[in-house]
């Protein structure tokens, strides 16, 4: 069965340091991944996939994942976090079918310091 | 991103009402879900429609009902709620291919408080 597992329910950055959002996967299949990220008050918005191809994957904002096959991971980077980037994110895997279904992680609330 | 609207956006109810929570979207996608956010938990998949037929219903209490009248819209009917259905309820959207690969779009989601 296809799991998604975040490491940290709350991470703290000072503004301009490193961003590092951790996600480790489970799948029997060659996996579909995604992060997303949620601001308050609001639904969840695409940051980045990953599909096939290229396994380093940038997407809005600055930020960035890395596929590790070997690692099973899809960690989350930004080189120096903004206090706009404070929000809730999501690492999810597509599974299934025609990939109906999309199992997410718990979810690492980013908290940016000034 | 505007194209998936959930009305209303807060709902307060008592355990002995019944209440609809409405989804529209504008995006020509063709499957639509309805998530549970509650805190503290992992986002929760209640119902999958896909070309306006229920493919997925992860065990939801019978006290929530889907119907998926047309592929733009999506609704969720509530009744006899219990105090922990209360939780933000979230529409999501997705042009649905073979493999997985779509982004879900959601909607800004309707918080549920259940007295």
């Amino acid at each position: 069965a296809q799991s998604v597992t975040q490491l940290g329910s709350h991470v703290s950055v000072s503004e301009g340091a490193l961003v590092l959002l951790r996600c480790n996967y489970s799948s029997s299949v060659p996996p579909y991944l995604f992060w997303y990220v949620q601001y308050p008050n609001q639904g969840l918005q695409l940051l980045l996939k990953y599909t096939t191809g290229a396994t380093l994957v940038k997407g809005i904002n600055g930020f960035e994942a890395e596929f590790k096959k070997s690692e099973t991971s899809f960690h989350l980077t930004k080189p120096s976090a903004h206090m706009s980037d404070a929000a809730e994110y999501f690492c999810a895997v597509s599974v299934g079918t025609g990939g109906f279904k999309t199992i997410f992680g718990a979810g690492t609330r980013l908290f940016v310091k000034a | 991103e505007t194209g998936v609207t959930q009305t209303p956006r807060h709902l307060v109810m008592g355990m002995t009402n019944k209440k609809s929570l409405k989804c529209e979207q504008h995006l020509g996608h063709n499957a639509m879900y309805w998530y549970k956010q509650s805190a503290k938990k992992p986002l929760e998949l209640m119902f999958v429609y896909s070309l306006e037929e229920r493919v997925e219903n992860n065990s939801v209490p019978s006290r929530f009902s889907p119907e998926c009248p047309n592929s733009s819209h999506l609704f969720l009917h509530l009744h006899t709620l219990q105090p922990e259905d209360s939780a933000l309820y979230l529409c999501a959207s997705r042009k649905a291919r073979a493999g997985g690969a779509d982004t879900q779009y959601f909607g800004p989601g309707t918080r549920l408080t259940v007295l």
